[in-house]
């Protein structure tokens, strides 16, 4: 069974650029969120989709959007590159629904090193 | 509290020691608290979900307690071994209009043989 995808796995940036990262969850599973990983500042949630509608946003600006496709596979897109976007983004699905979202593990892909220089 | 909190922030056992660590979260409008490993170099993996008050689960040499009344959820490691090395993280997810997993920092544990 294919475990989550993430790509790609490494990204190196210029400010200002645009970015697009993917990420393809386990079969069957159609809830994805994404993380944001930095040192010291642990795992900061970015958003969370379920059935191509986002049912959740963290606490990042505009700059950062995501969505999902019915397929389940999911995109996140940020623009205006900022040095400090350079972070590990960890995608994670989950068998969890509508209802009951969370009574399910994450599994999590390998991530995206995006490095803004 | 409002975040989870996780303590020791790190700690350094030999190898054959059991260990635990603490996971503080909001007890009110709780729904489920999650227990994940994150070894270096790899993604994070799911060790427990846990919903119900007094609920203890149990993977090999790892355990885990939860009390929802007053927030806290313990993670033990029992004759801890060099492949236990890893950052354990959990994180809450409560009900309401903002329903999210709220992650602590993690405990970092080094085993040295």
């Amino acid at each position: 069974k294919a475990g989550v995808t993430q790509t790609p796995r490494y990204l190196i940036k210029t400010r200002g650029q645009q970015v697009t990262l993917s990420c393809s969850p386990i079969s069957g599973h159609r809830s994805v969120s994404w993380y944001q990983q930095t040192p010291g500042q642990g795992l900061q949630f970015l958003f969370e989709y379920f059935s191509e509608t986002q049912r959740n946003k963290g606490n990042f600006p505009g700059r950062f959007s995501g969505r999902q496709f019915s397929n389940s596979r999911s995109e996140m897109n940020v623009s205006t590159l900022e040095l400090g976007d350079s972070a590990l983004y960890l995608c994670a699905s989950s068998l969890g629904t509508a209802d009951d979202p969370t009574n399910y593990g994450y599994t999590f892909g390998s991530g995206t090193r995006l490095t803004v220089v | 509290i409002l975040n989870v909190e996780q303590s020791p922030q790190s700690l350094h056992v030999q190898e054959g020691d059991s260990t635990n660590f603490t996971c503080s979260f909001p007890s009110s409008n709780f729904y489920a608290l999650h227990w994940y490993r994150w070894e270096t170099a790899k993604s994070p993996e799911a060790l427990f979900v846990m919903t119900l008050n007094g609920d203890e689960k149990k993977k090999g040499r790892i355990s885990a307690t939860l009390n929802t009344k007053e927030g806290y959820s313990y993670l033990y490691i029992k004759g801890s071994q060099p492949e236990d090395s890893a950052t354990y993280l959990c994180a809450s997810y409560n009900a309401g209009n903002n329903r999210k997993l709220i992650w602590g920092l993690g405990t970092s544990l080094a085993v040295n043989p």
